[in-house]
């Protein structure tokens, strides 16, 4: 079965860096888009881009450009979200999401647990 | 970038009751709309994609309708289990959320 699993909560102090991972299992990695979303505490779900998982091109939605980078490990079937210079406002849990397809045409169908990203000095 | 408009933001509801929320988009999407429904702690889950086709898995009692702009997202009978927050989204350029809609118990 499809599974997504992502790395454990962090705590990390305003300028560190985070890197968020998303392992794939029970199907092909590189056959579907992996996409990102921020969830920040009591608000709605933003799309933060998509990473090609065939071609390791990534694309940032507006606002996750600069700090934001996506990449991959196809010999692991990992996804990775690496955020720098960390602020306050990143707080937030993130979720990887497979794409349906192989680009950002079709929903996210399986989604990981979510990973809670906390930022405090 | 195309945004994504629900309403209500929230309401309240009876178990039984049929409930629709409205999605819509700042142009013109052709069937390119998913729901999800989430749940507090949880990831959200696939419910409707392609604005109308029901997700493996997911209750006949959940339906979706429209294209183009507008589009709405029905309960024809809710159960305990249905009280969560619902979530548009399109992905026919790039992807969009709209901001949700919870959905309480009255």
């Amino acid at each position: 079965q499809v599974q997504l699993v992502q790395s454990g909560s962090e705590l990390k102090k305003p300028g560190a860096s985070v890197k968020v991972s998303c392992k794939a299992s029970g199907y092909t990695f590189t056959s579907y888009a992996m996409n990102w979303v921020r969830q920040a505490p009591g608000q709605g779900l933003e799309w933060m881009g998509w990473i090609n998982t065939n071609t390791g091109n990534p694309t940032y939605a507006q606002g996750f450009t600069g700090r934001f980078v996506f990449s991959l490990d196809t010999s692991v079937s990992t996804a990775y979200l690496q955020i720098s210079s960390l602020k306050a406002e990143d707080t937030a849990v993130y979720y990887c999401a497979r794409g349906d397809c192989s680009s950002t045409s079709c929903p996210p169908d399986y989604w990981g647990q979510g990973t809670l990203v906390t930022v405090s000095s | 970038a195309i945004r994504m408009t629900q309403s209500p933001s929230s309401f309240s509801a009876s178990t039984g009751d049929r409930v629709t929320i409205t999605c819509r988009a700042s142009q013109g999407i052709s069937s390119y709309l998913a729901w999800y429904q989430q749940k507090p702690g949880k990831a959200p889950k696939l419910l409707i994609y392609a604005a109308s086709t029901l997700q493996s898995g997911v209750p006949s009692r959940f339906s979706g309708s429209g294209s183009g702009t507008d589009f709405t997202l029905t309960i024809s009978c809710l159960q305990s289990e249905d009280f969560a927050t619902y979530y548009c989204q399109q992905y026919y350029s790039l992807q969009t959320f709209g901001q949700g809609t919870k959905l309480e118990i009255k």
